[in-house]
């Protein structure tokens, strides 16, 4: 089992609509969970980062931790087409210890 | 704030070669940074981290002398793929620690190797 989980899709929405990408995880120690979009042939993004449960808000994203089922979520509203990219989802535990990251999710919104 | 660039984006060399790729923290002073390799539809794989002043720490399965990596600046790492074969073929990405101190990492835009 991989310590965490994501399907690489690809998504596709329309324009305007909400965009829910999620990633599980196994590894009960991690605490600092990240969102990273990556455009093809070009290095990750940073997006968003939380170190707690709960909700977190930048702009038309928003990062949703539940560490009791060891699941987060990024959630997008209003997409755009520049919103297609691949959605990584990363993890650690914390103290500069090595980050995983979620396989991606390929994310088209379709205009 | 916390701009990474890689240099050159792009490279194709013959089988054999080596190939220099640099990483370069813009605004911002990066003790560790790391180097990523990705695959086609895989995951970023780390290959080592990289710290300023001392030996970077490979990963398993990574072979440190094909892979050199030398940090000598707090602005400059450096991935030098030596003997470079088509299997070394791949995006290599480098990224650094946040300067604010939190886990995240910035990464670079990526470099393109082509080993022919």
């Amino acid at each position: 089992q991989k310590e965490v989980e994501q399907d690489p899709g690809p998504l596709s929405v329309p324009e305007g609509a909400i965009v829910s990408l999620n990633c599980t995880y196994s590894n009960s120690a991690f605490q600092y969970f990240m969102w990273y979009r990556q455009y093809s042939r070009k290095g990750p993004e940073l997006l968003m980062y939380t170190y707690s449960s709960g909700n977190k808000e930048d702009g038309r994203f928003t990062a949703q931790v539940d560490k009791s089922s060891k699941y987060i979520s990024l959630f997008i509203r209003d997409s755009q087409p520049s919103d297609s990219a691949t959605y990584l989802c990363a993890m650690n535990s914390g103290g500069y210890q090595k980050v995983t990251f979620g396989i991606g999710t390929k994310l088209q919104v379709i205009p | 704030g916390a701009v990474v660039s890689q240099h050159p984006s792009r490279v194709i060399c013959k089988s054999g070669t080596s190939v220099k790729i640099e990483c370069r923290s813009l605004d911002f002073q990066a003790t560790t940074m790391f180097w990523y390799r990705q695959f086609p539809k895989q995951s970023l794989m780390l290959m080592a981290t990289s710290n300023e002043g001392s030996k970077a720490t490979y990963e398993q399965g990574v072979e440190k002398d094909k892979f050199l990596i030398n940090h000598a600046s707090l602005t400059l790492s450096t991935l030098t793929v030596t003997s470079a074969h088509p299997e070394d073929s791949s995006f290599y990405i480098c990224s650094a620690r946040a300067p604010t101190g939190g886990d995240e990492q910035y990464f670079g835009p990526g470099t393109r190797l082509t080993v022919t």
